[in-house]
C-alpha cells in the first residue's frame, strides 16, 4: 500500500544546530507540503512542492529551507535550529488540491 | 486577524449527542471547505470535502457551508467515544493547491 513516511519521529537538538526531517511518500504525488502544528495555532504551511525542482515559501518559511531531486521526497532543514522552533512537524503529500495525505509527525525539541 | 478562526474547545459531550463544530473565514475568494479529523499523536485525515455552498452528509456526518455568511459546520450525530479527536477545518480557493487550516477543535465524546 501507499504510504507517507516521517523520520524521526522524535528528535531533540540543540541552539544553532542544523537540523534535517525526512518525508518519503509513495503514492507519486507531484505535490508536498511540510506544516508545523502548535497549540492555538493549527497547522501552518512552512513550504510546499508542485514537482521536482519546483519548492514554494508558506506562511512561516523563515528558518526552514527544502529541496526537491526527486518526486518521492522533500526534506525540511532548520538551517540553525531556534527554541522557537520546538514544535510538531508533519509532511503531506496530494494527488488533488483537497485531500492531502498526512505522516504520522516528527516531534522536535529544541533546547 | 487570521483567515480562518475555529473554536478550539475543548468540547466534551456524552456519548449520543449531536455535534456541532464551527469555523469561520474572512476571504470571500474561499470556494472548497474541508474537513479533516486528528487523532492524538496522529497526522490529519480528510473525513469531509464539499464546494461552495450547502450541505454534504456521509453516514453519521453532515457538512454544511454558508458562503455569505463565512462560515462552516460540522454535525456529528449520535457521536460515539471513537469521535473523539481534534476536527480541523481547512479551506482554499479556486486557484490554490495549498490549503489553510483553522486551529482545530479539540472533542471528547464521553461513553
Amino acid at each position: 500500500d501507499a504510504e507517507i513516511t516521517q523520520s524521526p519521529r522524535h528528535k531533540i537538538t540543540e541552539t544553532g544546530r542544523q537540523v534535517t526531517l525526512a518525508c518519503h511518500q509513495t503514492w507519486n504525488h507531484n505535490n508536498m507540503f511540510w506544516y508545523r502544528q502548535d497549540l492555538g495555532h493549527g497547522l501552518r504551511l512552512i513550504h510546499y512542492s508542485y514537482g521536482v525542482q519546483d519548492t514554494n515559501k508558506g506562511e512561516v518559511s523563515d528558518g526552514y529551507s527544502v529541496s526537491r531531486s526527486n518526486t518521492e521526497d522533500l526534506p525540511l532543514t532548520l538551517e540553525s535550529a531556534a527554541s522557537s522552533q520546538t514544535s510538531v512537524y508533519f509532511c503531506a503529500s496530494s494527488g488533488s488540491p483537497d485531500t492531502q495525505y498526512f505522516g504520522p509527525g516528527t516531534r522536535l525539541t529544541v533546547l | 486577524q487570521k483567515e480562518v478562526e475555529q473554536d478550539p474547545g475543548p468540547l466534551s459531550v456524552p456519548e449520543g449527542a449531536i455535534v456541532s463544530l464551527n469555523c469561520t473565514y474572512s476571504n470571500s475568494a474561499f470556494q472548497y471547505f474541508m474537513w479533516y479529523r486528528q487523532y492524538s499523536r496522529k497526522g490529519p485525515e480528510l473525513l469531509m470535502y464539499t464546494y461552495s455552498s450547502g450541505n454534504k452528509e456521509d453516514g453519521r456526518f453532515t457538512a454544511q457551508v454558508d458562503k455569505s455568511s463565512k462560515y462552516i459546520s460540522l454535525f456529528i450525530r449520535d457521536s460515539q467515544p471513537s469521535d473523539s479527536a481534534t476536527y480541523l477545518c481547512a479551506m482554499r480557493t479556486g486557484s490554490a493547491r495549498q490549503l489553510t487550516f483553522g486551529s482545530g477543535t479539540q472533542l471528547t465524546v464521553l461513553p
